[in-house]
């Protein structure tokens, strides 16, 4: 077994500001992803990682960067938070296979001001 | 053509109903389809899957019916319980080698006892 820990649990911003959101896991998994979800949408993909080193953008990349420090962390940065946005920032983690689970953290709730 | 479509967005039923929850998607090519359920709070958390040259995966109380043809399958809860009340999201894999999941909006399930 393992776990996803995702910090901070709350994050709250004021408009224009660069914000980053900090994912860990000790799956020892090689590809991790950071989804987000708003109220009634599911959850979008905003950028993954298949192994250390890689970056690949998801559909609503733009806005936001990514860094995959090592093969246990992956941090996104939201690069100009936007006034009036609220949503649930997930990460997750999976083997490098098809149709490999994907294993979720809490997420961090953004909000800002 | 890469959407996932649920419905509907919210479901109340009696305890020791069956719940039922519709899925369906436009892409032909999907081929792997796995169902999270999400508790408040909480990251999404595989319940269950089924590969596209199946038509029916139970798993005890949890069966997903499939048809290929008209792109559509459902979850059944039989025997819905009050902790099964969550929110189930439906997802489809991208054939792509990449390992992304397209996620439908979900439906939130309230078991009343």
């Amino acid at each position: 077994g393992g776990i996803i820990t995702q910090t901070p649990k709350f994050l709250i911003g004021q408009e224009g500001q660069k914000l980053t959101l900090k994912c860990q896991q000790n799956f020892n998994h090689d590809t991790m992803y950071w989804y987000r979800q708003d109220s009634g949408k599911g959850l979008r993909l905003i950028y993954y990682s298949i192994t250390e080193n890689d970056l690949q953008k998801g559909d609503l990349s733009e806005g936001y960067d990514a860094s995959r420090e090592k093969k246990s962390s992956f941090s996104l940065t939201v690069t100009s938070a936007q006034k009036n946005e609220m949503a649930v920032f997930l990460c997750a983690s999976s083997r490098q296979s098809n149709y490999a689970e994907q294993f979720f953290g809490p997420g961090t709730r953004l909000t800002v001001l | 053509q890469q959407q996932v479509r649920q419905s509907p967005q919210s479901l109340t039923v009696w305890e020791g109903e069956t719940a039922i929850l519709n899925c369906s998607y436009e892409n032909s090519a999907f081929d792997y389809f796995p169902w999270y359920q999400q508790f408040p709070g909480e990251g999404p958390a595989l319940l269950i899957s089924i590969l596209s040259v199946s038509d029916k995966k139970e798993d005890g109380r949890f069966t997903i019916f499939f048809n290929k043809r008209e792109k559509k399958l459902s979850l059944h809860i039989a025997d819905s319980q009050p902790g099964d009340s969550a929110t189930y999201f439906c997802a489809a894999s991208v054939p792509s080698g990449s390992w992304q999941l397209i996620f439908g909006s979900g439906t939130q399930l309230t078991v009343m006892p």
